[in-house]
């Protein structure tokens, strides 16, 4: 098993450039998430996707669309990317049996904008 | 406004002692509290969860404790050990529908164990 899966770990744009941040999981979870996380803001959540063809938009959606492959894979587009979207993306999955409110994390995307 | 807040940026224990992590929280339509441990260049780890209607659960060395009248939860690990240094966030659920939980997390406490 490896849970949550992210790539790349690292990436560097131009302002203005688009790219995809992928994500898949293995724990036949329902719901997955896309966090950011900045500098002593804790983790601050983007778009989610309670079940297979369903999205809906977090605390902080704007500049950032999302798409539910299917039941493994969310991924997160940026079109137009901005040096505010500098951060660092973590996506997560939940929906275990008993444990539907925890979520479990990839390792990360580190993005810069330049 | 803050929903979820840890007053405490950073937590310095010696190695065998207890560290007392706090989490306040506004929001009363939290059911669900959780606990994530995260080390540097790494995702979040879930470490310890506690449901609305307890007051305490234990797993191993963590304990978690809610005092819901004061909307406040704690995290304890007895005994500390270095490797437990690294930066803990707060995280309560409220369910979002179809089977989906938010989380909205706290802005974390750095807590360091000194040998």
């Amino acid at each position: 098993n490896a849970g949550v899966t992210q790539t790349p770990k690292f990436q560097v744009l131009k302002t203005g450039q688009s790219m995809t941040l992928q994500c898949a999981q293995d724990m036949n979870h329902n719901s997955m998430y896309w966090y950011r996380q900045d500098p002593g803001m804790g983790l601050r959540l983007i778009y989610y996707s309670a079940s297979e063809g369903t999205t809906d938009k977090g605390e902080v959606p704007n500049g950032y669309n999302v798409s539910r492959l299917n039941k493994r894979e969310f991924s997160l587009r940026l079109e137009s990317a901005a040096p505010s979207q500098t951060s660092v993306y973590f996506c997560a999955s939940s929906g275990g049996p008993g444990r539907v409110a925890e979520q479990y994390f990839g390792p990360g995307t580190r993005l810069t904008v330049t | 406004d803050q929903q979820v807040k840890q007053n405490s940026p950073s937590l310095s224990v010696q190695e065998g002692r207890i560290s007392i992590l706090n989490c306040d929280y506004t929001n009363s339509m939290f059911d669900y509290f959780l606990w994530y441990k995260k080390y540097p260049a790494e995702g979040p780890t879930f470490l310890i969860s506690i449901s609305s209607i307890k007051d305490k659960n234990e797993d191993g060395r963590f304990t978690v404790f809610l005092n819901k009248s004061a909307k406040h939860l704690s995290l304890h690990i007895v005994p500390s050990q270095p490797g437990d240094s690294a930066v803990y966030f707060c995280a309560a659920s409220a369910y979002s529908g179809a089977g989906s939980y938010q989380l909205t997390f706290g802005k974390g406490t750095k807590l360091s164990v000194i040998p």
